[in-house]
């Protein structure tokens, strides 16, 4: 069982550059999300989707874009990255109700914007 | 808006020592708090706590919720250095969105 892959592990970034986290899951989960987790600051959200064509922000959303064109992706993209946007980023999902409503985290990317 | 707060937020213990993690909450529409343990990765679950005074047990550690007083603790006994970790609290809130609210975690690091 693969669960939830992130790609990649590691990213350097310059001021300005754009770049797309990868994020597929492969348990038929409806809810994906994207935290940030930063030191002292417990994880936070980004973006999340219910479902396919589906997706709204999370408490942090601003520098950052989502689609979930399918049930299995859900990718993060970074428009013009900036400092404050170095973070380890988590992908997580679960099903939709019920007590499976338990994130399952992807391992993480570290991404550094110089 | 809602808050989780996690205390303490370090913790260094000896092998064998019982500690208590605490986690107080402020949320609307409460529906659930989840304790997740964090090493170097990724978190992995612990435990899903919905109703009060029912506590839940996996091996050496437990956990309880008391919704009145709205806060959960984590009880980890005989510690070992397996256990040396980032303890994380999230609480779910009901909506449109499974929404999980997490606390800054508690570093617990336990020594030989």
């Amino acid at each position: 069982n693969a669960g939830v892959t992130q790609t990649p592990k590691f990213q350097v970034l310059k001021t300005g550059q754009s770049m797309t986290l990868q994020c597929a899951q492969d348990m038929n989960h409806e809810y994906m999300s994207w935290y940030r987790q930063d030191p002292g600051m417990g994880l936070r959200l980004i973006h999340y989707s219910v479902g396919a064509g589906i997706t709204d922000q999370g408490e942090v959303p601003n520098g950052y874009n989502v689609s979930r064109s399918t049930t299995e992706d859900f990718p993060l993209r970074l428009l013009s990255a900036a400092p404050s946007q170095t973070s380890v980023y988590f992908c997580a999902s679960s099903y939709s109700s019920g007590k499976s409503a338990v994130l399952t985290f992807g391992a993480g990317s570290r991404l550094t914007v110089l | 808006e809602d808050k989780v707060v996690q205390s303490p937020l370090s913790l260094v213990v000896h092998e064998g020592d019982t500690v208590t993690l605490n986690c107080s909450y402020e949320v609307t529409n409460f529906r659930s708090l989840l304790w997740y343990k964090q090493e170097k990765k990724a978190p992995t679950f612990l435990f899903m706590l919905t109703s009060s005074g029912i506590e839940k047990k996996s091996g050496r550690l437990s956990s309880i919720l008391d919704k009145k007083e709205l806060f959960s603790i984590l009880n980890i006994t005989a510690t070992q250095t397996g256990d040396s970790a980032v303890y994380l609290c999230a609480v779910l809130s009901s909506g449109s969105a499974r929404q999980l609210t997490f606390g800054s975690g508690t570093q617990l690091t336990v020594l030989p």
